[in-house]
């Protein structure tokens, strides 16, 4: 039973350049969220999506920062004109549809940790 | 505005002993709680979860506490092992549809031998 995945683990770019962050969640999960943890902080939510539907995108960015979750496929977070002010480690989470299950547990993937030169 | 508090960046505990995080919240509409363990360069791991209806959940060596009247909860780990050292983070969320978790700042556990 494979767990959250995301790739890549570590991502490398330039000031200006874009980063693209992918997170396929667990078998049966329906529900993604993006969360970024600064370093020496908790982690902060960005944004809830379910399959094609942005739910809450309350802790995202106004500004170059986009997230989706296709019919097909994993889920994107975008990131254009990065800023060295955006290097933080990204973690996805998924948890399954509030119909068949009461709880809320949110399973994390290994996170890809962006690093803006 | 930070609405879920861990006080305590780091905590050092004797192998065998009881460690005990705590964590505070001010959102009184926060209905679930959670732990989550998190090692260097790994996602966070869940642990333990409780309802607002509930002030006590055990499962194994890791006991729950809440305190809904003094916005409290609080992870026991005993005994505490050496494969415990990790940070540990507090998260809750609110009824409705966002079901977005609010997390703490995390604590570090280190259990020494």
């Amino acid at each position: 039973n494979a767990g959250v995945m995301q790739n890549p683990r570590h991502l490398v770019r330039r000031r200006g350049q874009e980063a693209r962050l992918r997170c396929s969640p667990m078998k049966g999960h329906s529900h993604v969220y993006w969360y970024r943890q600064l370093p020496e902080e908790g982690l902060k939510f960005m944004v809830y999506l379910q399959k094609e539907n942005i739910i809450d995108e309350s802790g995202m960015p106004k500004e170059r920062f986009s997230a989706e979750f296709p019919k097909e496929g994993p889920s994107i977070l975008r990131i254009q004109q990065v800023v060295r002010g955006d290097s933080a480690a990204y973690f996805c989470a998924s948890s399954p549809d509030r119909r068949t299950s009461s709880y809320n547990e949110q399973f994390f993937g290994p996170g890809t940790r962006l690093t803006v030169l | 505005d930070q609405q879920v508090k861990q006080n305590s960046p780091s905590l050092s505990v004797q192998e065998g002993r009881i460690s005990i995080l705590n964590c505070d919240y001010t959102n009184s509409m926060f209905d679930y709680f959670l732990w989550y363990k998190k090692y260097p360069a790994e996602g966070p791991t869940f642990l333990i979860s409780i309802s607002s209806i509930k002030d006590k959940n055990e499962d194994g060596r890791f006991t729950v506490f809440l305190n809904k009247s003094a916005k409290h909860l609080s992870l026991h780990i005993v005994p505490s092992q050496p494969g415990d050292s990790a940070v540990y983070f507090c998260a809750a969320s609110s009824p409705g549809g966002a079901q977005k978790l609010v997390f703490g700042q995390g604590t570090r556990l280190t259990i020494n031998p």
